[in-house]
Formats: structure tokens, sequence, C-alpha cells
């Protein structure tokens, strides 16, 4: 079956260090993948979008990768700060008119 | 100056009641979606509308029925509510399709309750 996942456990760590959180999927070939952050009781924004032929994109602090080998996106935040504590989604495309989500990671970023 | 807007943002009924959640957008994209959001934060599409043409309908219950006059407005209606229905219910807009590296933006949400 098709799924996507990421860790559904809490992320915690201390404010400066980097943050990774991991996107795995299975049975999708996606040719777009994108990353979304959503604050309580707020919509997700939109991060970043990464293309199948790419491996790597930045913005800011934020990157991501995407190895289609692997099934799997990381996405890092550097220098982190106690406000990127959010959740993270991260969402793609089976087709070309569908976004799918991952169940999300909560990031929580201590001072 | 909202981009995505929901009314309402938040919504409390008995079940059989029937009840309606609108959207607007006001960025002139073409495509327009509802997805719910459950107690467990996941996130599912539900409908996608290309101007005013439906192209996504994820087997969902014949009670849920959306409807968009034009492009602007796409919204949602419920039929004889369940316990079941009560979750967060987002619309977004894009300006290309979701599959076709179009980002979504996302209204904030409308809280339904169903006691």
């Amino acid at each position: 079956s098709q799924k996507i996942e990421q860790n559904s456990e809490a992320l915690n760590i201390q404010e400066g260090k980097t943050a990774t959180l991991t996107c795995n999927y299975t049975n999708y070939s996606p040719a777009y993948l994108q990353w979304y952050r959503q604050d309580p009781g707020r919509g997700p924004v939109f991060l970043l979008l990464i293309r199948e032929n790419e491996k790597e994109k930045r913005k800011e602090r934020l990157k991501v990768t995407f190895d289609t080998t692997l099934k799997q996106s990381l996405f890092h935040i550097t220098a982190s700060q106690p406000a990127d504590s959010a959740t993270y989604l991260c969402a793609l495309s089976p087709n070309t008119d569908k976004l799918i989500f991952g169940t999300g990671t909560r990031l929580q970023v201590f001072p | 100056d909202t981009a995505v807007s929901q009314t309402p943002k938040y919504l409390v009924t008995q079940m059989g009641n029937d009840k309606s959640i609108k959207c607007e957008q006001n960025l002139g994209h073409d495509t327009m979606y509802w997805y719910k959001q459950d107690s467990k934060k996941f996130l599912k599409i539900m409908f996608s509308y290309n101007n005013k043409e439906l192209i996504i309908n994820e087997t969902v219950p014949n009670r849920f029925s959306p409807k968009s006059p034009d492009k602007a407005h796409l919204n949602l209606h419920i039929n004889s509510l369940e316990l079941g229905d009560s979750a967060v219910y987002f619309c977004a807009s894009s300006q290309a399709r979701a599959g076709g590296a179009g980002e979504l933006f996302f209204g904030e949400g409308s809280r339904l309750t169903v006691l």
C-alpha cells in the first residue's frame, strides 16, 4: 500500500542545533515533494518544493534533500530557534492533481 | 487582506443537522481544495476543483457536497452530520494543479464539532 511516513514522536532539540526531520514514502514515484509548517490552530504554510531531479534545495536556514532511490526526503533547520517550534509536514504528488500529506513531525526547540 | 478565508472558524452542532462551510480566495488561483484534518492531525484530501470543475473526489460519503459557484469560491455542505465528521476542515488553493508543482495556500481552518 502507499504510505508517507514521518516520525510521529516529537523531536526535541536545543536552540542553535540543527534539526533533521525525515519523510519516507513507499509505492509512490513523485515528481515533486513539498514541505509545510503548521502552527497550532493554523493552516499549513508552504516552505519548500524539491523536484525529483534535484538532490538538494536551500532557503535561508532550511535545507531539503530528496533521494528517489531511498524514497526519502530530509528536512534540516540549521541554527534552530524556539520560533521554529511547530509541526512539519511533508507532501508529495502521486499524480498531477493531488498533493498527499504525511502525518507530520512536531519539533520543539528549547532555549 | 486574507488570501484564503473560511467561515465559520468554529461550528458546534448536533448529530443529524446539516451545515455549510464557505471558502473564498483572492489570489486568482484556478484550483481549490477541501482537506480534512482529524484528531491525530492527519491531513486528508477530500475534493479538488479546477476552474469550477470537480477533478478529485476522494471516496468521501455523499453526505458531503462541494459547490464551486466561481473559481474564487468553494463551499462544503454536509448533510446528516455524524460524530465522526468532527474535525478541522481546511480550504486551500493553488495556481497550478497540486501535482504539477503547485504550492498550496491554506485557510485557517473550520473546526467542526458534532455532539
